[in-house]
């Protein structure tokens, strides 16, 4: 079983719409999640911290968290189509000195 | 804002070369991480460093060697460049371990 998993996709989700990415992971003592975006041909860019169970929003964004389910989700709301990238989930395992990264989900957003 | 810097964009280099990858963070980050990225394999974790002068072997250290004299700069080094070292070579600086990690814009390197 991979420490992280998404679903690579593609996620294709009509413009306007919401879209859901989600991520589940082995290690039930995790801290630590993150969710990042990245464009094809460029690096990662963090998007959401979160460390406590249940939602937290920061504008179209919105990243829940079930620990005792093991899986932390991201939520897109009206989604536009330069939101169209690679969602990489990551998180940080108990006692661990790094994050591990999951492969990331691929969303395309269509007009 | 963090700021992660890598000294090339591209870079195209023989067989056999030594090749050196640079990355610098200005936010006096103690943590930094040098990963490669690869189509269907996702990022992998080469190398990291918690302090000046330490350094962890990541999941493919293989290959590389790393070299941290200041805090502020981490360098990546291919001993003798191979065509199965082509890829996406991504720097990132961290505050603490196992918090969230800023990338520099990333190298691709292609060994010809």
């Amino acid at each position: 079983q991979k420490e992280v998993e998404q679903n690579s996709g593609p996620l294709s989700v009509p413009e306007g719409a919401i879209a859901s990415l989600n991520c589940t992971y082995s290690d039930r003592g995790s801290q630590s999640f993150f969710w990042y975006r990245q464009y094809s041909g460029k690096s990662p860019e963090l998007i959401m911290s979160i460390y406590s169970n249940g939602d937290k929003e920061d504008g179209r964004f919105t990243a829940q968290l079930n620990k005792a389910s093991q899986y932390v989700s991201l939520l897109i709301r009206d989604s536009q189509p330069s939101d169209s990238a690679t969602y990489l989930c990551a998180v940080s395992p108990w006692s661990a000195s790094k994050i591990i990264f999951g492969s990331g989900t691929r969303l395309s957003i269509r007009p | 804002d963090v700021k992660v810097t890598q000294s090339s964009r591209y870079l195209v280099k023989r067989t056999g070369e030594k090749v050196f990858l640079e990355c610098v963070q200005d936010m006096d980050h103690e943590n930094m991480f040098w990963y490669r990225q690869d189509p269907g394999l996702g990022l992998r974790l080469i190398y990291f460093s918690y302090d000046v002068k330490m350094k962890e072997k990541g999941d493919i250290p293989e290959g590389y060697s790393v070299s941290r004299e200041k805090k502020e700069r981490f360098s990546l080094i291919l001993e003798s460049a191979s065509t199965n070292q082509t890829s996406m070579y991504l720097c990132a600086s961290s505050p603490r371990p196992a918090n969230e990690q800023y990338f520099g814009p990333g190298t691709r390197l292609t060994v010809t």
